[in-house]
C-alpha cells in the first residue's frame, strides 16, 4: 500500500541543523510532488515548502526561505527536509505529505516526526 | 492572503450533525479541502476540491463551498468522529494555508 515512513525523533540544540527523511512505498516517487509541513503542539498545520520528485524543483514558504532545504533522492524514494539555525519555536511534529498533480491536497502523510529544540 | 478561520470547536450527540465552517474571505475559484487528525496521529483527507471524497472515507463526510464560507458536514456522527479538523486551500501567494482548526467532540 502507498505510505511515508519518516525517520525518528530528536533533540536538538538551538543554533543546530536537522535533516528528517521520508521514505515513500507503494508508488512511483518521481511522479508526485513531495511537502514538508509542521505543527507545533496544540498548533495549527504549517505547510513549508514541496518538491517536485522528478525534477527536484523546490518551492518554499517565505517564512522558512533561507532556513529550509528540501532535497530527494529518487533511487532511495525518498525526501529530505533539512532545517537550519534551529531555534524553540521549532520545536514541533514535523510531517511529510504526498500531493496529485491538479489538486492542491495532501492525500497520503508520514506518521510525523518530533523535533525538539533545547538547550 | 487568505484568513482561514474556523470555529474553535463544535459539540455534537452521536447520531446528529456536525457543521464546521472555514474562511471569511474564500473566493468561489478556490478549491477547499479538509483534514481530520485524532490525537497523536498524523491528518488524513477527508474532504477534496470543495466536495469529493477519497477512496474510503464514509460518504457521512462532505462538503460545501458557497464562496465566502466552506463547510464540512458530518452526518451519523460517531464516536470515532472525535478529533480536530481543518481546511486548507492553495492561494496564488501564500500557497498552502490551513485554517485555525476545529476540535469536534461527541457528547
Amino acid at each position: 500500500q502507498v505510505q511515508l515512513v519518516q525517520s525518528g525523533a530528536e533533540v536538538k540544540k538551538p543554533g543546530a541543523s536537522v535533516k528528517v527523511s521520508c521514505k515513500a512505498s507503494g508508488y512511483t516517487f518521481s511522479t508526485y510532488p513531495m511537502h514538508w509541513v509542521r505543527q507545533a503542539l496544540g498548533q495549527r498545520l504549517e505547510w513549508m515548502g514541496w518538491i517536485n520528485g522528478g525534477n527536484g524543483k523546490t518551492k518554499y514558504s517565505e517564512k522558512f526561505q533561507g532556513r529550509v532545504i528540501i532535497t530527494r533522492d529518487t533511487s532511495a524514494s525518498t525526501a529530505y527536509m533539512d532545517l537550519s539555525s534551529l531555534r524553540s519555536e521549532d520545536t514541533a511534529v514535523y510531517y511529510c505529505a504526498r500531493s496529485k498533480w491538479g489538486v492542491d491536497a495532501f492525500d497520503i502523510w508520514g506518521q510525523g516526526t518530533m523535533i525538539t529544540v533545547s538547550s | 492572503s487568505y484568513v482561514l478561520t474556523q470555529p474553535p470547536s463544535v459539540s455534537v450527540a452521536p447520531g446528529q450533525t456536525a457543521r464546521i465552517t472555514c474562511g471569511t474571505n474564500i473566493t468561489r475559484g478556490n478549491s477547499v479541502h479538509w483534514y481530520q487528525q485524532r490525537p497523536g496521529q498524523a491528518p488524513v483527507l477527508v474532504v477534496y476540491d470543495d466536495s469529493d471524497r477519497p477512496s474510503g472515507i464514509p460518504e457521512r463526510f462532505s462538503g460545501s463551498n458557497s464562496g465566502n464560507t466552506a463547510t464540512l458536514t458530518i452526518s451519523r456522527v460517531e464516536a470515532g468522529d472525535e478529533a480536530d479538523y481543518y481546511c486548507q486551500v492553495w492561494d496564488t501567494t501564500d500557497l498552502y494555508v490551513f485554517g485555525t482548526g476545529t476540535k469536534v467532540t461527541v457528547l
